[in-house]
């Protein structure tokens, strides 16, 4: 069965520190997508980043990155001089498609990560 | 607009007391799927619907039922809610399970 783990509850930073959400997943499929969701406060879910498995190249979009690295089953999430605009709850999420998983989307417990001022 | 809309946003309710959880979508999503969010326990899917009539069961799909009637609706229904069923539920949709996911703006459940 696929799973997602994301081990940190809670971060708290201070502005402008850099900060790493951890993501481990498991899979039985060769075949798969990871992504990253955010929640601020407000509480709508945000799509941030899909990743296919084939595809191990990092990405990085302004203060952002991902670091996927299939040999530790790991999707990380860095932020790059945070901001207390970043101040959500980040969920890391696992989607299969096969005979035995159906189509199911699993995600992580989600980090809550606090930047403050 | 592209959006998903759930209704309604907030309800209290009796345990037993049958109730639907309406969800739409305005994009031609063929997927659709129900999640509930619990402290510590992120979201977990409860049921999925790849096209119109074909639905299946997510994570903890016991004490829901679902129909995909339309492609752009995705209703929830609680025949008899329990206590254990309060949670913020969320409806999404998507071109695939692969897709990103668009999701409504959550509907929070509470079952006494």
């Amino acid at each position: 069965a696929q799973k997602v783990t994301q081990a940190q509850t809670e971060i708290s930073v201070v502005e402008k520190e850099d900060v790493t959400l951890d993501c481990v997943y498991e899979t039985r499929d060769t075949t798969y997508y990871l992504f990253w969701y955010k929640q601020p406060p407000s509480g709508e879910l945000v799509f941030l980043i899909r990743r296919n498995s084939f595809d191990e190249q990092n990405e990085i979009s302004g203060r952002y990155s991902w670091n996927f690295q299939k040999s530790t089953s790991s999707f990380n999430f860095t932020i790059t001089a945070s901001q207390v605009v970043d101040s959500a709850v980040y969920f890391c999420a696992l989607s299969e498609a096969s005979e035995t998983s159906g189509s199911r989307l699993t995600f992580g417990e989600g980090t809550q990560l606090t930047v403050n001022p | 607009e592209a959006q998903v809309t759930q209704n309604p946003r907030y309800l209290i309710t009796v345990t037993g007391k049958k109730l639907t959880v309406t969800c739409s979508q305005n994009m031609n999503h063929e997927y659709m799927s129900w999640y509930r969010q619990d402290p510590g326990l992120g979201l977990r899917q409860i049921y999925y619907s790849m096209n119109v009539e074909v639905t299946d069961k997510g994570d903890v799909p016991e004490g829901y039922k679902v129909s995909r009637k339309e492609k752009r609706n995705f209703p929830l229904i609680l025949e008899s809610p329990s206590p254990n069923q309060t949670s913020l539920y969320f409806c999404a949709s998507s071109f695939g399970t692969w897709n990103e996911q668009y999701f409504g703006p959550g509907t929070r459940l509470t079952v006494t």
